[in-house]
């Protein structure tokens, strides 16, 4: 089956400061790429997405990249701020596949220092 | 107001006994889901369901059961087969029939057997 990795586990900035995490994937069919922001102890909500036809997606602070050749998709968080602080998942779907369920990676814990 | 609910928030649990977690949703999707999350860690797929009547074993299905009797519903009984069952549950839903959609989560129930 699918498998997710994400890197790093932990990543502290300065407010203002970028963040990047990175997320590889093992099946080349996949073809959805969701990232989830997770605050504590509440439930993970989609931040932005990337379908397989695309190579990048921008939203106002974040960005989604795409390499399908290297199977690797990656979030940028651009000007940091305190209230960035949260868990991000990232996670592939093959849409066709029966299930359509989405794997997901191990999460980034992001810390914004003000 | 559409969303997925659980419940309970919280749920005790004695070694040796059943319990079951419930999960709701009135977003008329096809699809719903269970994951577990474990203290940093990602989610894991327990079992997936695609529409009524039916579900598939995740990665971790050992231990839990679920039914599917109503679109809405796709209850969660951890059995006391499952050894460590103490973790964050999350049940989330997802339109089927539609390729590459948003996934919505519930709010989690937190187990802890004591």
């Amino acid at each position: 089956g699918e498998n997710v990795e994400q890197h790093p586990s932990t990543l502290s900035v300065q407010e203002g400061d970028s963040a990047v995490i990175k997320c590889t994937y093992s099946d080349s069919a996949s073809n959805y790429f969701p990232w989830y922001k997770q605050e504590l102890g509440k439930r993970p909500q989609l931040i932005i997405d990337i379908r397989s036809n695309v190579g990048e997606k921008k939203d106002q602070r974040i960005a989604v990249t795409l390499n399908k050749t290297a199977k690797h998709f990656s979030l940028h968080i651009t000007e940091t701020q305190p209230e960035d602080s949260a868990v991000y998942f990232c996670a592939a779907s093959i849409s066709w596949r029966a299930g359509n369920m989405l794997t997901f990676g191990g999460g980034t814990r992001l810390m914004v220092k003000p | 107001d559409g969303g997925i609910t659980q419940s309970p928030k919280y749920l005790f649990r004695k070694e040796g006994q059943n319990v079951t977690l419930s999960c709701e949703q009135n977003l008329n999707h096809d699809a719903m889901y269970w994951y577990r999350q474990d203290p940093g860690q990602g989610l894991r797929l327990i079992y997936y369901s695609q529409i009524v009547n039916d579900f598939q074993k995740g990665d971790i299905a050992e231990g839990y059961s679920v039914s599917r009797e109503k679109k809405e519903s796709f209850p969660l009984t951890v059995t006391s087969a499952q050894k460590n069952p103490t973790a964050f549950y999350l049940c989330a839903s997802r339109r089927g029939e539609v390729a590459n959609t948003e996934a919505f989560f519930g709010q989690g129930t937190r187990l802890t057997v004591v």
